[in-house]
């Protein structure tokens, strides 16, 4: 299995400032036929669903803000949330959906300070 | 609209069976992957395994294999997660999700259930 590994744990943010939330997978998620990094980010708030927030690693889900970004490549990614809002407070999970089983990341929370 | 409707919450004893559900719609739910997502108190995402409701193709996590059993029934779009004997260590919340797809293959989770809470009380 692709182990996926996230840091910080948590980590507390003051309104309007920058978050941000590493992931790592132990093996490359790059695909080199079609260049595409197979890593998804979902934000799951309190009592709620998990939802989609990024996909290919950079790709912003539909209705997703602006704020909320993507990066890396390979087995180094990043979820950024350029100002923070108080309805960001969640728990982001990463995704690789290179392999099957298609393994999540334990998780960052994410409060405000 | 693409929803998924999973059903309600469980309270079963140890050995007990049990069979959860979720329905999609607003979507061909034949062409797309379901897969569940298993979630235990204050834990985690723990990806379980999927199914292709066209033709019951199933795939499993190897730490779910043998554990639970994914179905599917088409003409009603309803997919299943199924336990034969429940143990306390099932207790969690179990989520169903839509697999987006594409002719070159099956990723990520685009549309999520609400939720099936499973409690089996020790």
């Amino acid at each position: 299995d692709i182990v996926m590994t996230q840091s910080p744990d948590s980590l507390a943010v003051s309104l309007g400032e920058r978050a941000t939330i590493n992931c790592k997978s132990s093996q490359s998620i790059l695909y080199s036929s079609n260049n595409k990094n197979y890593l998804a980010w979902y934000q799951q708030r309190p009592g709620q669903p998990p939802k989609l927030l990024i996909y290919w690693a950079s790709t912003r889900e539909s209705g997703v803000p602006d704020r909320f970004s993507g990066s890396g490549s390979g087995t180094d990614f990043t979820l950024t949330i350029s100002s923070l809002q108080a309805e960001d407070v969640a728990v982001y999970y990463c995704q690789q959906y290179y392999n099957i089983p298609f393994t999540f990341g334990p998780g960052t929370k994410v409060d405000i300070k | 609209e693409v929803q998924l409707v999973q059903s309600g919450t469980e309270v079963k004893k140890p050995g007990e069976s049990l069979k959860i559900s979720c329905k999609g719609s607003g979507y061909s739910f034949s062409n797309y992957w379901i897969g569940w997502v298993r979630q235990m108190p204050g834990k985690g995402l723990e990806w379980m395994g999927i199914i292709y409701p066209g033709d019951s193709d199933t795939r499993y996590s190897p730490s779910f294999q043998g554990q639970v059993t994914i179905s599917a029934d088409k003409s009603i779009n309803s997919a299943y997660l199924q336990w034969s004997s429940l143990k306390a260590s099932d207790t969690a919340m179990y989520y169903c999700a839509r697999q987006w797809s594409d002719s070159s293959g099956s990723f990520y989770f685009d549309y999520w259930g609400q939720g099936t809470l499973v409690t089996v009380p020790s």
